[in-house]
């Protein structure tokens, strides 16, 4: 089983409609990430999660909410979703270690489609 | 200005020929230098990271860091057909990771 896992897989919506995006991991990682991938701009930081009561904002945080439920669980909203939010969507995990680099688990994305 | 500029290709070599790949960042308090890859559909995963100037090994890959010109390469000698896929140089400061845009290598058979 994936350790990483989110649903749904693909998803298409229309504007203005509430989305909410899931993750869950089995890695007993504190850390959790929501980036989006655009084609030509890598992947950028929505928000990130050291612990469940730890929520901190990304680079691109507008237009976006997280919660938090529990160690495992870190949900990403498109409270009223735009088509420039068209993306594919990667939630990840991380448990660093001291004196080495963060290395982040990623899920296989979702693929989110705003018309 | 991004933090991390990467050329986004697409590349395209011959079965067994090296790939040259690289960044450059422009915050020199970053601390680790990582390289993932991500193959079509799926997420990315490490595949290096060193924290120093100089050379790392593994198998074929090459990781290379200059930070006096704060400039990092990948080097994939013998290149396969399986390492098609798109390479992200990612740099890390206080446990977030700034991402490159991604090289798309394709290796022809």
């Amino acid at each position: 089983d994936a350790d990483v896992t989110q649903t749904p897989r693909n998803r298409i919506t229309k504007t203005g409609k509430r989305i909410m995006l899931e993750c869950s991991q089995t890695k007993g990682h504190d850390r959790m990430y929501w980036y989006r991938q655009d084609p030509g701009l890598g992947l950028q930081l929505i928000y990130y999660s050291f612990d469940v009561k730890d929520i901190n904002k990304g680079e691109i945080s507008d237009g976006y909410s997280v919660s938090r439920q529990a160690q495992a669980k870190f949900s990403l909203s498109l409270e009223s979703a735009i088509p420039n939010q068209t993306a594919l969507y990667f939630c990840a995990t991380s448990d660093p270690s001291p004196g080495t680099g963060d290395e982040q688990f990623f899920g296989p994305g979702t693929r989110l489609t705003v018309l | 200005q991004k933090e991390v500029e990467q050329d986004p290709g697409p590349l395209s070599v011959p079965e067994g020929a090296i790939v040259s790949l690289n960044c450059t960042y422009s915050n020199s308090a970053f601390q680790y230098f990582m390289w993932y890859r991500q193959y079509s559909r799926k997420g990315p995963e490490l595949l290096m990271y060193t924290y120093s100037s100089g050379n790392k090994e593994d198998g074929r890959f090459t990781a290379q860091v200059d930070k006096s010109s704060k400039y990092i390469s990948l080097f994939i000698r013998d290149s396969q057909p399986s390492d098609s896929a798109t390479y992200l140089c990612a740099i890390e400061q206080e446990a977030k990771l700034s991402f490159g845009a991604g090289t798309t290598v394709t290796v022809r058979a």
